[in-house]
């Protein structure tokens, strides 16, 4: 159980353009999705939580017109790369958890490379 | 501020042994702690969490172990399986607030 679906998993594209990433979870209804990014052989660095329904929380330092995310449903989160740049070359790595209690359960992440 | 720290960046074991890995936190106000495993390209799957209101939680070949005077949690793993080679990450949060994870331990188990 406890399955979540990261879409794509890797996506190579020209500088500029915007991308748009998917999280499902899909056995359950996650109230609240996360999406993290990491640098190589760095730890996962949280860029925002998203509940249901409501705008997502950005952590400090991340741009919120850069990175648009959307929560439309309690089984989808999509995050959307504008206009990406090299810099924004990464690992994204999305979670989802049912509950306050309960623990986050992370998709299998989407690599973006802007050439 | 690294309120999560996760101090050997790498781990070899020797299959059939017990590989323990540790963390330690400086946030006492954290209340709920997890491990989670991570192979290259792909998300962290979760293992094992603990509430701070215990200071052992089994399951299976895992178990965490949480003292809570410390500020200190491990995860033992035991016997060591070459499959278990992997980075491990721990992390805690605050009721409902954000995890905050350490920097990871790669472990290797050599056959």
């Amino acid at each position: 159980g406890a399955v979540v679906s990261q879409h794509p998993s890797w996506v190579i594209c020209k500088s500029g353009t915007s991308v748009k990433i998917e999280c499902r979870s899909l056995d359950f209804q996650a109230t609240t999705m996360f999406w993290y990014r990491q640098f190589p052989k760095q730890s996962l660095m949280l860029m925002a939580t998203s509940n249901e329904g409501s705008k997502a929380t950005y952590e400090q330092g991340v741009e919120k017109d850069k990175f648009l995310i959307n929560h439309a449903s309690l089984t989808l989160s999509t995050l959307t790369v504008t206009s990406a740049h090299p810099e924004d070359s990464s690992f994204y790595i999305c979670s989802a958890r049912s509950g306050v209690g309960q623990p986050q359960h992370f998709g299998d992440g989407t690599r973006l490379s802007i050439l | 501020d690294q309120q999560v720290k996760q101090n050997s960046p790498s781990l070899s074991v020797q299959e059939g042994r017990i590989s323990i890995l540790n963390c330690d936190y400086t946030n006492s106000m954290f209340d709920y702690f997890l491990w989670y495993k991570k192979y290259p390209a792909e998300g962290p799957t979760f293992l094992i969490s603990i509430s701070s209101i215990k200071d052992k939680n089994e399951d299976g070949r895992f178990t965490v172990f949480l003292n809570k005077s410390a500020k200190h949690l491990s995860l033992h793993i035991v016997p060591s399986q070459p499959g278990d080679s992997a980075v491990y990450f721990c992390a805690a949060r605050q009721g409902a607030q954000k995890l905050v994870f350490g920097q990871g331990t790669r472990l290797t188990i050599n056959p």
